[in-house]
């Protein structure tokens, strides 16, 4: 059974801070997404990444893939409070890849 | 373009009833998926279905719950004699396969609540 892990569940910190919340399985996936959460809203896609050691950047968000494409890694910079909600991680495959495994997910609250 | 949608948006419901949740996916989408949200979780996945056949169906709870999709298109996922554990956010999502992944959107939720 493939499980993702996300580290850490709750998270609250003070605009302008710095954090990384991480991703990790013992599985191997040929791509991993992450998603964003409002209340009362369902999950957005954020980003895609595919290649092992691949690294995105959304304004101040950095994603990366591992190498090995089993963990993943979202930093985000200068925190805002607009950036809170609830963020997952999702894999696909290796052979499977039109299901996502979901996340436990990391529930980030910023505060002004 | 239209986004993922869902009807009803909030339905209360008495234990005991049936209950009936459609989603509206995004036009061309083949694939489509149903997931359950309790208060503040992650996602439980449900079931997806791939055209309208449904290759897995692994994660239904009970034989209380079933799902269809017909046309390639829209969707219901029923509950028989709804109990209270059922009382969550029931998500839907729809991809298509671009550049080797299925990237999910998904629609705003119905909230079920059985009383």
């Amino acid at each position: 059974t493939q499980l993702l892990e996300q580290s850490p569940q709750f998270l609250s910190i003070q605009e302008g801070e710095n954090l990384t919340v991480y991703c990790n399985s013992s599985s191997v996936f040929s791509s991993l997404q992450w998603y964003r959460q409002e209340p009362g809203e369902g999950p957005v896609l954020l980003v895609t990444v595919v290649t092992g050691g691949e690294v995105k950047k959304l304004k101040r968000l950095t994603f990366q893939f591992g190498d090995a494409r089993k963990d993943s890694s979202l930093h985000i910079t200068a925190a805002q409070p607009g950036d809170t909600g609830l963020y997952l991680c999702a894999g696909a495959g290796p052979y499977n890849t039109d299901k996502l495994i979901f996340g436990t997910g990391t529930r980030l609250q910023v505060f002004p | 373009g239209a986004g993922v949608s869902q009807s009803p948006s909030n339905k209360v419901t008495e234990k005991g009833k049936d209950v009936e949740l459609r989603c509206d996916p995004i036009s061309g989408h083949t694939a489509l998926y149903w997931y359950r949200q309790s208060l503040g979780q992650g996602l439980e996945f449900l079931i997806y279905f791939q055209g309208n056949s449904a290759p897995d169906k692994s994660g239904l709870p009970s034989d209380r719950f079933s799902a269809e999709r017909t046309g390639g298109s829209v969707s219901t996922l029923t509950i028989q004699r709804t109990q209270q554990e059922d009382s969550a956010v029931y998500l839907c999502a729809s991809s298509s396969r671009r550049d080797g992944t299925y990237e999910q959107y998904f629609g705003p939720g119905t909230r079920l609540t059985v009383t």
